[in-house]
């Protein structure tokens, strides 16, 4: 069975500041892959990042990198020079990619507030 | 592109009534989601389909929930009869594949009163 470990319910962070939001997962599956998403106030899931199981280099998408360390099964997100629209829940999610394994599971959320 | 669109925003009903909701994915997606979000946690996934098939379901209450995809494109998920704990935000999302990137429908506020 797939699980996602967010332990860190709340963060806070002063603007321009770089932050860390931690993932730890857990899968008997060989080939996944794992997904940032950010969820303001209003609701909606809004798609930040993904790094696949077997990709050698970390993935970075502009301000957002995933810090991604196999042996330790964490797949942390980065975010540099936070802003304070960056003030939202954080949720990480996996995915295996073999036959029966495929369904997309999420962790609990970090709720990051940016200060000014 | 059209997103995912989802029906109604918002709704309220009493204990035992029942609800229904409806989500149209993206064109061309294969993969569909139904998660449930209660207030303060993650989304939790209900039921997954490819094209018309389910994938899983395993945490879906059988007993009073029911989803289905006909023609492997819109979907309904029903709740029959409901109770206060169903209050939540039913998420829709939908993918490409079953490996690719889950795009979201804006959600449905169910209010169980």
């Amino acid at each position: 069975a797939q699980k996602i470990t967010q332990t860190q319910p709340g963060m806070f962070v002063q603007e321009k500041e770089a932050v860390t939001l931690d993932c730890t997962y857990d899968t008997s599956d060989q080939s996944y892959g794992l997904f940032w998403y950010k969820q303001p106030s209003s609701g909606e899931m809004i798609f930040l990042i993904y790094q696949g199981s077997y990709d050698e280099q970390n993935a970075t998408e502009g301000r957002y990198s995933l810090n991604f360390q196999k042996a330790r099964k964490s797949a942390n997100l980065v975010i540099s020079a936070s802003q304070l629209g960056d003030s939202a829940m954080y949720f990480c999610a996996m995915r295996g990619l073999s036959q029966g394994a495929q369904k997309l599971v999420f962790g609990q959320g970090t709720r990051l507030t940016i200060n000014p | 592109e059209a997103g995912v669109a989802q029906s109604p925003r918002y709704k309220i009903i009493e204990k035992r009534q029942s609800v229904a909701f409806w989500c149209n994915p993206i064109s061309g997606h294969a993969t569909l989601y139904w998660y449930q979000q209660i207030l303060g946690q993650g989304p939790k996934l209900l039921i997954q389909f490819q094209n018309n098939g389910v994938v899983d379901d395993s945490q879906l209450p059988k007993d009073r929930f029911s989803a289905e995809r006909l023609k492997g494109v819109d979907s309904t998920l029903k709740i029959q009869p409901a109770k206060l704990e169903d209050s939540a935000v039913y998420l829709c999302a939908s993918s490409l594949a079953a490996s690719g990137r889950a795009f979201f429908g804006q959600g449905t506020r169910l209010t169980v009163v």
